[in-house]
């Protein structure tokens, strides 16, 4: 299995800016998560899917953050405009509830970089 | 409701010593326990989990945990710390529905030779 894959791995960007990070879960997974992580605020739960369909976006920061999941092997987290603060790595991790098993698969990372 | 505290942002440890980990839970149901890793410029990945079975949990690389409830610890340990131990460790502990994990803000491991 080739986990959960993200791109860009790494994201320089204007301020202004539209930036769309993307995230391929496990094949099979039913839920999606996306994180943030900065050395302030360590690794903070944006918002996550059940069966491509949000569950709870209480995570995210403002309005200038979206995310979707068009269907089971995609997701996007989009920010327009963009600002410094938003500077980042953005993770996306999945996992599958059947059989109790609920454990996280993490993958690589977006490193944004808002200038 | 749920939440972690780590205790000690940073640990210092010998080569070849005891490597404890500090974990403490807070939760309003039974939790499902976890450590992850994450090494440097890398994703975070799973060591070892308690749901609810063993209290005695064993992971990858050695490592182990022991859930102890009256004390609402999950503590992390390693007999004996090796030089690619040297990482940053999360604990965590699943929500009521066991989907959403709350972290802990993350404990650096330093390993010295």
């Amino acid at each position: 299995d080739a986990g959960v894959i993200q791109s860009p791995r790494h994201e320089v960007t204007e301020m202004g800016q539209e930036v769309t990070l993307r995230c391929k879960p496990i094949s099979g997974h039913d839920y999606l998560f996306w994180y943030r992580q900065t050395m302030m605020r360590g690794l903070e739960l944006l918002i996550y899917f059940n069966n491509n369909v949000p569950i709870d976006d209480s995570g995210m920061p403002e309005d200038r953050f979206s995310a979707k999941m068009p269907n089971a092997s995609f997701s996007t987290l989009k920010i327009q405009p963009s600002e410094p603060r938003d500077s980042a790595v953005y993770f996306c991790a999945s996992s599958l509830s059947a059989e109790n098993n609920y454990e996280q698969y993490f993958g690589p990372g977006t490193r944004l970089t808002v200038t | 409701a749920q939440s972690v505290t780590q205790l000690g942002s940073h640990v210092s440890v010998s080569e070849g010593a005891l490597v404890l980990l500090r974990c403490n839970y807070s939760s309003s149901v039974p939790p499902y326990l976890f450590w992850y890793v994450q090494y440097p410029n890398q994703g975070l990945q799973l060591l070892l989990k308690y749901t609810s079975a063993a209290t005695l949990v064993k992971g990858i690389n050695g490592f182990e945990a022991e859930f102890k409830k009256s004390e609402t610890s999950f503590h992390l340990t390693k007999p004996s710390a090796h030089m690619s131990d040297a990482a940053e460790y999360f604990c965590a502990v699943s929500g009521p529905n066991f989907n959403k994990f709350y972290f802990g803000s993350g404990t650096k491991l330093n390993v010295k030779p």
